[in-house]
Order: structure tokens, then C-alpha cells, then sequence
């Protein structure tokens, strides 16, 4: 079945420093790929996604590259800040069952002042 | 406009007993899901619902059901409670039924069961 592997936590980072969390996945087809942010006490937030092979998603300086090659999509940062401390979460879903996400097991960031 | 609203955000039962949350989407959304979220399990996919029809259902036992109510609204019903069912329950709502729509989660409802 689907599985997603992500890079295991916790992280700790000092501000302004790059971050990549690393992300691969096992799907069959072709499946979308998301991450999503976790704030304490919170749902889960859409941080970033592509659909396809090749796809660049991006957002408040997050980045992430779909490569099929790999079967990976690694969550880069070149400059993280205090307020990026949360919890992050790669996912997959399979095309027509878009609201059935497979999530990886979660990435603890802290960055400190 | 107004996000996925869960209640209640926190409850405390004790085995044996059942339990119902509710799920309200955000407006003009029509597929709800449900997501278990465990410190051990992380996060496990429970069921969907579409236009009142569950449409898919993860791996859980029969004790856990939902619905979903002509409005979009949703429920999950939790009977005969264990202490391993202590978990965040996340609600998520999207747009469409199929195509890479993105789901919107809810704050959760979290639940201790004693």
C-alpha cells in the first residue's frame, strides 16, 4: 500500500539557518503531494503541494520539488525563523481519492532565537 | 470566511461509554473526512463522506461510524470506548469530490478516554 518516510525529528535549528526535512513516499500511479504545518494546539495547515512530476511547490519560503525519479519531495527553507517551530507533515494522496491522505509520521522543528 | 468548525475541542470519557463529534465544513464544501491522530499511530485516515454517502472508510473497527447531513455537516460516533480511542480527532472539508482539492482541517476534537 501507500506509505510516506519522513526524516526523523526532533530538529533544532538557530535562526536564519537552511532547513530540508526529507520526505520519500511508495504510491503506485501518480500521486498529488502535499506538506502540512501543525501549530501547537492546532489542525493541520496546507503549507505547499504538486500534482506532478517536476512540480515545484512553494510558499512563505518553503519550497518543495516533486521528483519522481526519487519518489521524493523534500521540504527546503533557506532561512527559517522563530515562528516556523511546529510540526510538519508530508502526505500523499492518489488521484481520484483526493480527500484520503497517507501521512508520514511528522517532523518536530524548533528553531531558536 | 469561516473555517472547519469542530466541537466540542475537548472531552474526557471512560471506557465503556460512546461519544459523537461533530463537524461543521466550511461553506459550499461537500466532501468532509475524518482523521485519527495518535502520538503512536500519527495520523490514520477513518472515513469520507460526499453528498450524505461514505465514500471511503480506513481501517478501523465497526465501533467508529460517521454520517453526514444534507447541509454537509458531519459526525463521527465512537461506542464502546477504549483507552487506545484517546486521540485528536481531526475533521478536514474540501470543495470537489475528485482532483487534488485541497483539504482544510479543523482544530480538532480531543479526546481522553480514562
Amino acid at each position: 500500500g501507500d506509505s510516506v518516510t519522513q526524516m526523523e525529528g526532533p530538529v533544532t535549528l538557530s535562526e536564519e539557518a537552511f532547513l530540508t526535512i526529507n520526505c520519500t513516499y511508495t504510491a503506485t500511479g501518480y500521486p498529488s503531494l502535499f506538506w502540512y504545518v501543525q501549530y501547537p494546539g492546532e489542525g493541520l495547515q496546507l503549507l505547499l503541494k504538486a500534482t506532478k512530476a517536476d512540480d515545484k511547490g512553494s510558499n512563505k519560503g518553503f519550497e518543495a520539488t516533486y521528483r519522481k525519479e526519487t519518489t521524493s519531495f523534500h521540504l527546503e527553507k533557506g532561512s527559517v525563523q522563530v515562528s516556523d517551530s511546529a510540526v510538519y507533515f508530508c502526505a500523499l494522496s492518489r488521484s481520484g481519492s483526493a480527500r484520503q491522505l497517507t501521512f508520514g509520521s511528522g517532523t518536530q522543528l524548533t528553531v531558536l532565537p | 470566511k469561516a473555517g472547519v468548525t469542530q466541537t466540542p475541542r475537548y472531552l474526557i470519557k471512560t471506557r465503556g461509554q460512546q461519544v459523537t463529534l461533530s463537524c461543521s465544513p466550511i461553506s459550499g464544501h461537500r466532501s468532509v473526512s475524518w482523521y485519527q491522530q495518535t502520538p503512536g499511530q500519527g495520523l490514520q485516515f477513518l472515513f469520507e463522506y460526499f453528498s450524505e454517502t461514505q465514500r471511503n472508510k480506513g481501517n478501523f473497527p465497526g465501533r467508529f461510524s460517521g454520517r453526514q447531513f444534507s447541509n454537509s455537516r458531519s459526525e463521527m460516533n465512537v461506542s464502546t470506548l477504549e483507552l487506545g480511542d484517546s486521540a485528536l480527532y481531526l475533521c478536514a472539508s474540501s470543495r470537489d469530490r475528485d482532483g487534488a482539492n485541497v483539504l482544510t482541517f479543523g482544530a480538532g476534537s480531543r479526546l481522553t478516554v480514562l
